[in-house]
C-alpha cells in the first residue's frame, strides 16, 4: 500500500514567486495535517483537515498561504507571495480518526522549499 | 504553556553501543506520548505510543518508558546500528481531548552512530 504522496520533493523559487504543494493522503484516512519543519526544528502544524473541512488552521498565516481539500482526499499547500522566511520542509501527514480517537499519523517525505 | 523538551539536542555513540533519549512535557490535559524517528530528507515514522496507563512499550531494539507523574519519557536504543542515525522526536498529544487532540512537537535529538 502506498503511503503519503508529496510533490514536488524539492522547490526553488525567488521571493515574491507563488508555489504550490500537493499531498496524497493514504487511502481511507480522513484526517489530513500539513506541517512546516526549519532545521533542526520539530513539525509546526499549519493545518488541519477532517474529511474537506479545515478544523484547525489557527497556525496558518492567511495574509500569503492558502490550502484546500475539496474532495476530501488530496489537498494543495499555497504560499503567495513566498518570502524568504518561508525556506523550510513543508510536511504532510495523514491519519484515521475513528469514534473521536485520533490514530497515528504517517507522514510524507516533505516538500524541501528554497526561496532565494 | 503546553511544551515538550527532549535531551541531549544531539548524540554521538558507537555502533552496537546503547544509548538513552530523554524527554519531558508539561502538556496538560495529556492523552498520549509518541517517539517518532526522522531520517534525513524523509518524514517522520512512528516507532511506538504510550497512553496514560503505560509505563514501557517495546518496538524491536526501541524501549519507551514513561512516567505520567514527572512527565517524563525515554527512548532506549539497545545495540545500536548505523541505520539508527537519525533525528528522534517526541510528540504529545493533549489539551482538548479526543480528536481534537493538539500533537505538541518536541525538537527531537540527532543521533548519530558511527562505525
Amino acid at each position: 500500500e502506498a503511503g503519503v504522496v508529496q510533490s514536488p520533493r524539492y522547490k526553488i523559487i525567488e521571493k515574491k514567486q507563488p508555489v504550490a504543494f500537493w499531498c496524497n493522503p493514504i487511502s481511507g484516512h480522513n484526517t489530513l495535517y500539513w506541517y512546516l519543519q526549519n532545521l533542526g526544528q520539530g513539525p509546526e502544524l499549519l493545518i488541519r483537515y477532517e474529511n474537506e473541512e479545515a478544523v484547525d488552521d489557527s497556525q496558518l498565516p492567511k495574509d500569503r498561504f492558502s490550502a484546500e481539500r475539496l474532495k476530501g482526499v488530496d489537498s494543495t499547500l499555497k504560499i503567495q507571495p513566498a518570502e524568504l522566511g518561508d525556506s523550510a520542509v513543508y510536511l504532510c501527514a495523514s491519519s484515521l480518526v475513528v469514534g473521536g480517537l485520533t490514530d497515528t499519523q504517517y507522514f510524507g517525505p516533505g516538500t524541501r522549499l528554497t526561496v532565494l | 504553556k503546553n511544551q515538550v523538551e527532549q535531551s541531549p539536542q544531539s548524540l554521538i555513540i558507537l555502533e552496537g553501543k546503547n544509548c538513552t533519549l530523554q524527554c519531558n512535557y508539561t502538556v496538560s490535559p495529556f492523552s498520549n506520548l509518541r517517539w517518532y524517528k526522522q531520517d534525513t530528507g524523509r518524514g517522520p515514522v512512528s516507532l511506538t505510543i504510550m497512553t496514560f496507563s503505560e509505563n514501557t512499550k517495546s518496538n524491536g531494539r526501541y524501549t519507551a518508558t514513561l512516567d505520567a507523574d514527572t512527565k517524563q519519557s525515554s527512548l532506549h536504543i539497545t545495540a545500536s546500528q548505523l541505520s539508527d542515525s537519525a533525528s528522534y522526536i517526541c510528540v504529545v498529544s493533549g489539551g482538548y481531548g479526543g480528536a481534537t487532540n493538539k500533537l505538541i512537537f518536541g525538537t527531537g535529538t540527532l543521533l548519530a552512530v558511527q562505525p
